[in-house]
C-alpha cells in the first residue's frame, strides 16, 4: 500500500526565512505533485514533477524530486504572508489514476 | 474553458437523510475522480470514472455510497441515510487522460 508521509505538520515562520516541507513516499510512483489549499477553498495545483532529479520553481517556491530516495522537498525563499496556506504533495500509484495525498503541511507566515 | 463545477457547494442533511453532490468536469476531460477530506486531513480517493464506467471504486465505503458519470449530464455522488461521520468536504476532480487532475470547489456536506 503507497503511503505518503509530509513533514513538518505544523510550520510557524517569520517573513523572510527559509524553509522546506518534506514529503516521503513508500513505493514506486509516476508522477508526484504539490498543492496549495487555503482554508475552506479547493486545491490549486503548484508543481508536476515526472522524473528523478527534476526541479520546477515559480516564485518562492522550488521543488525537487528523488525518486531514488522517494523524497520530494518543497523549499520556501523569503517568505511573503501571501504564501500561508497548507500544502499538499500527492503521488500517483503506479498503474492507477488516483492520487495519495499527504497529511498536509499548515503553513503560518508571521510579519 | 470553464473550470471543474461542483454544486452544491454547502449541503446541510439530517441523520437519515439522502446526500446528492453533483460534479461537471472541465470541457473535453472524461475522467472524473472523487475525494473525501475530513477537517484537518489530507484528501483521501473514494472512485474514478469514466462516461458510463466506474473503473475504481477501492475507496468507496462498501454502504451507502455510490457513484456515476452518465453519457449525458454530470457526476453524481450519492450518499444514502446519511450520519455525522459523512460530514466531510467532497472534492470532485477531473483529467483528460492519463495525467494531471484539476479539482473543483468542493462540497461542504454538514450532517446535523
Amino acid at each position: 500500500e503507497l503511503k505518503v508521509e509530509q513533514n513538518p505538520l505544523f510550520l510557524s515562520m517569520q517573513e523572510g526565512k527559509n524553509y522546506t516541507i518534506y514529503c516521503n513516499y513508500s513505493t514506486t510512483s509516476d508522477r508526484l505533485y504539490w498543492y496549495r489549499q487555503d482554508p475552506g477553498k479547493s486545491l490549486e495545483s503548484l508543481f508536476v514533477l515526472l522524473s528523478n532529479g527534476a526541479v520546477k520553481q515559480e516564485g518562492r517556491l522550488m521543488a525537487s524530486l528523488d525518486t531514488k530516495a522517494r523524497l520530494s522537498t518543497l523549499h520556501i525563499t523569503a517568505a511573503v504572508h501571501d504564501l500561508s496556506a497548507t500544502y499538499f504533495c500527492a503521488v500517483d500509484m503506479v498503474g492507477a489514476q488516483k492520487l495519495v495525498f499527504g497529511q498536509g503541511t499548515r503553513l503560518t507566515i508571521n510579519p | 474553458n470553464a473550470g471543474v463545477m461542483q454544486n452544491p457547494r454547502h449541503l446541510v442533511r439530517r441523520r437519515g437523510q439522502e446526500a446528492r453532490l453533483r460534479c461537471s468536469p472541465m470541457k473535453g476531460h472524461s475522467h472524473v475522480y472523487w475525494y473525501r477530506q475530513l477537517p484537518e486531513e489530507g484528501l483521501k480517493f473514494m472512485v474514478y470514472l469514466q462516461k458510463e464506467n466506474i473503473i475504481d471504486e477501492s475507496g468507496m465505503p462498501k454502504e451507502r455510497f455510490s457513484a456515476e458519470f452518465p453519457k449525458e449530464g454530470p457526476s453524481i455522488l450519492r450518499i444514502q441515510q446519511v450520519v455525522r461521520g459523512d460530514s466531510a468536504a467532497y472534492f470532485c476532480a477531473s483529467s483528460p487522460t492519463v495525467d494531471t487532475q484539476y479539482f473543483g470547489p468542493g462540497t461542504r456536506l454538514t450532517v446535523l
